[in-house]
């Protein structure tokens, strides 16, 4: 099974700080993704990327960049946190057909911003 | 408007009975349509995929497309506690995207 592995369950983190989130997918996945899931929001596209060095804005990327310097590994960066940005984040990757087969996602990570 | 739509729930069942989920969606040119089960506290996991309209089915459950009237469900039959949890539908959109909907809470009663 592919294995989507975020690299903290629990981010507690100060105003203004840059946080990176990282995510590594185990099976050559050529699409990755970012998003944030807010209780009666549901799940939001961040950022997503199709290559490596390639990376393309989502619904709400304001605040957020990304990394993808190698196929594998996927990051998010809060270039200055704010408590707005307290949310679960979701990495997720799919085959370049991924609208045939769907995405994995990884278990979360849970980011308070205080 | 929202891509995705879905009744937020929650919807309560006994056990053994059958759960209806709905969700419409806006983009008539979506080719896949998806439905993750999500645990509190956990990150959704694919049970679910259909292409064409009509029925699929899979174990106790059934997905159904209609792509004239926009709409997805999904069924589960014999419905056990441990169905309980958050149905979320995503559709596809273009660039590999997917749009889901918020979900919709699913209660199933011992």
């Amino acid at each position: 099974d592919v294995k989507v592995t975020q690299s903290s369950r629990y981010l507690v983190k100060r105003t203004g700080e840059k946080v990176f989130l990282e995510c590594v997918q185990d099976m050559d996945h050529e699409n990755m993704f970012w998003y944030r899931q807010d209780p009666g929001l549901g799940l939001r596209l961040i950022y997503f990327s199709y290559d490596v060095k390639m990376k393309e804005k989502g619904d709400i990327p304001e605040g957020y960049s990304v990394s993808r310097e190698k196929k594998e590994r996927f990051s998010l960066i809060l270039e200055s946190a704010s408590t707005n940005q307290t949310s679960m984040y979701l990495c997720a990757s799919s085959l370049e057909a991924g609208q045939a087969y769907g995405y994995t996602f990884g278990s979360g990570t849970r980011l308070t911003v205080v | 408007q929202k891509e995705v739509e879905q009744n937020s729930g929650p919807l309560s069942v006994p056990e053994g009975a059958i759960a209806s989920l709905n969700c419409t969606y806006s983009d008539r040119g979506s080719q896949s349509f998806f439905w993750y089960r999500q645990y509190s506290g956990k990150s959704p996991e694919l049970i679910m995929s259909i292409y064409s309209n009509g029925d699929k089915e899979d174990g106790r459950f059934t997905a159904q497309l209609n792509k004239a009237s926009q709409y997805v469900s999904l069924l589960i039959r014999d419905s056990q506690p441990s169905d309980s949890a958050t149905y979320l539908c995503a559709v596809t959109g273009n660039f590999n995207k997917f749009y889901f909907g918020s979900g919709t809470k699913l209660n199933v009663k011992p």
